[in-house]
């Protein structure tokens, strides 16, 4: 079985420009959760989604965005990129997003902002 | 308030045990989850506790207190490999639940 994939795998952008990063979760994993992560603050939960809808968000302002599609795929949009978004964005799937599902991670995408 | 602390860095020797404790403050409890993350890679599915005790798998162990609101994960006959940085994680809520995530635990294993 694929595991999750996530593109691109690196990014560089400037101040003010917006961003969008795609994940593949797991063939028939139908939940897909996104994190921030930072050497100072760990791994910052964004958003989930299960069955196109997003089902929980984090603390983040509303340039953080997100969807899922039907086919579980699911993209990430930062919107007035600033130079904090740096950052390792991970995504996860699970199967059905129960609070007992491990996540299965994608590798990443590595947003530099400069 | 939702909080999650882990020693920020540790270092054992090859062979050696080592315990990596976690406590968490959250709101809401569902269960506690194990990652381990090596430098430049994804987080790794370890372990899950939900009820109190030990639960033990290979090498690995973890531990879990509700009342205390502790963790600890448990690593035997340390291996050069197990270098990396280790998650301690909750899962909180209801219908709805959210991962929070501690920031982690850096392991270095020295031969």
């Amino acid at each position: 079985k694929a595991g999750v994939t996530q593109t691109p795998r690196y990014l560089i952008k400037t101040r003010g420009q917006q961003v969008t990063l795609s994940c593949s979760p797991i063939s028939g994993h139908r939940s897909v959760s996104w994190y921030q992560q930072t050497p100072g603050q760990g791994l910052q939960f964004l958003f989930e989604y299960f069955s196109e809808t997003q089902r929980n968000k984090g603390n983040f302002p509303g340039r953080f965005s997100g969807r899922q599609f039907s086919n579980s795929r699911s993209e990430m949009n930062v919107s007035t990129l600033e130079l904090g978004d740096s950052a390792l964005y991970l995504c996860a799937s699970s199967s059905s997003g129960g609070s007992g599902n491990e996540q299965f991670f994608g590798p990443g995408t590595r947003l530099t902002v400069l | 308030g939702q909080n999650i602390d882990q020693p920020t860095e540790m270092t054992a020797t090859e062979g050696a045990i080592v315990q990596i404790n976690c406590t968490y403050q959250t709101s809401g409890f569902n269960g506690l989850f194990w990652y381990q993350q090596h430098a430049g890679e994804a987080p790794t599915f370890l372990s899950y506790n939900v009820l109190d005790g030990l639960e033990e798998k290979g090498r690995f162990s973890s531990f879990l207190s509700r009342s205390k609101g502790y963790s600890y994960l448990l690593l035997k006959e340390l291996q050069m490999k197990d270098s990396a940085s280790y998650l301690c994680a909750v899962t909180t809520g209801g219908g709805t639940y959210k991962y929070i995530f501690g920031t982690g635990t850096r392991l270095k294993v020295l031969a």
